[in-house]
């Protein structure tokens, strides 16, 4: 079956820097997303990783290891604009995407 | 270029009674999805379409919810009856393509409160 860990919440500064952890158990794999979800609105997509390594995109990095079946979103220079849900989600066997509780970052001045 | 669009944004019902929600995805988007949201959880799938074919539907609560998706482009998500228990946000979102790993554009959800 499939599984997605996530931390359920994160405080960090603003300035700061971030990492926030995604574990995952899957019957096969076909890459791995993380999407932003601000209070009350709905998911936008940040990255997609379906190799193994760090991909940057300005301030948000996001690396994949399959063999370990872990991924991180880096949050680089927080911003209390990053006040959020980050959501990882897992595409399954029918290639549906299961989705992670996602974790709430609360950003401190 | 519009985004995903729904309506209401926000709906407030009694128990046993019916309730309608809109969806129009992105122009040109054959892959539309209903899902279903609680507080402090992730999107959980209630039905998928490929065009105007429901090809995923096996977490949709079929005694009370269906959906259709004339023509292909907008769909509509029905309750009836709602319960206590349906109160949720309900998101749409539409893709390019069939498959899951293609990025996924959602509109602002419906809050649905059933009282």
């Amino acid at each position: 079956g499939q599984n997605i860990d996530q931390p359920t919440e994160m405080t960090a500064t603003e300035g700061a820097i971030v990492q926030i952890n995604c574990t995952y158990q899957t019957s096969g794999f076909n890459g791995l997303f993380w999407y932003q979800q601000h209070a009350g609105e709905a998911p936008t997509f940040l990255s997609y990783n379906v190799l193994d390594g760090l991909e940057e995109k300005g301030r948000f990095s996001s690396f994949l290891s399959r063999s370990k079946g872990y991924s991180y979103l880096l949050l680089k220079e927080l911003q209390m604009k990053d006040s959020a849900s980050y959501l990882c989600a897992v595409p399954d066997s029918n290639y549906q995407l299961i989705w992670g509780a996602g974790t709430k970052l609360i950003i401190k001045p | 270029e519009a985004g995903v669009v729904q309506s209401p944004r926000y709906k407030i019902i009694e128990k046993k009674q019916p309730v309608a929600f809109w969806c129009n995805p992105i122009s040109g988007h054959n892959t539309l999805y209903w899902y279903l949201q609680n507080l402090g959880q992730g999107p959980e799938l209630l039905i998928r379409y490929e065009n105007e074919e429901a090809v995923d539907d096996s977490q949709l609560p079929k005694d009370r919810f269906s959906a259709e998706r004339l023509k292909g482009v907008d769909s509509t998500l029905k309750i009836q009856p709602a319960e206590l228990g349906d109160s949720a946000v309900y998101l749409c979102a539409s893709s390019f393509g069939e498959y899951a790993y293609n990025e996924q554009f959602f509109g602002p959800g419906t809050r649905l409160t059933v009282l």
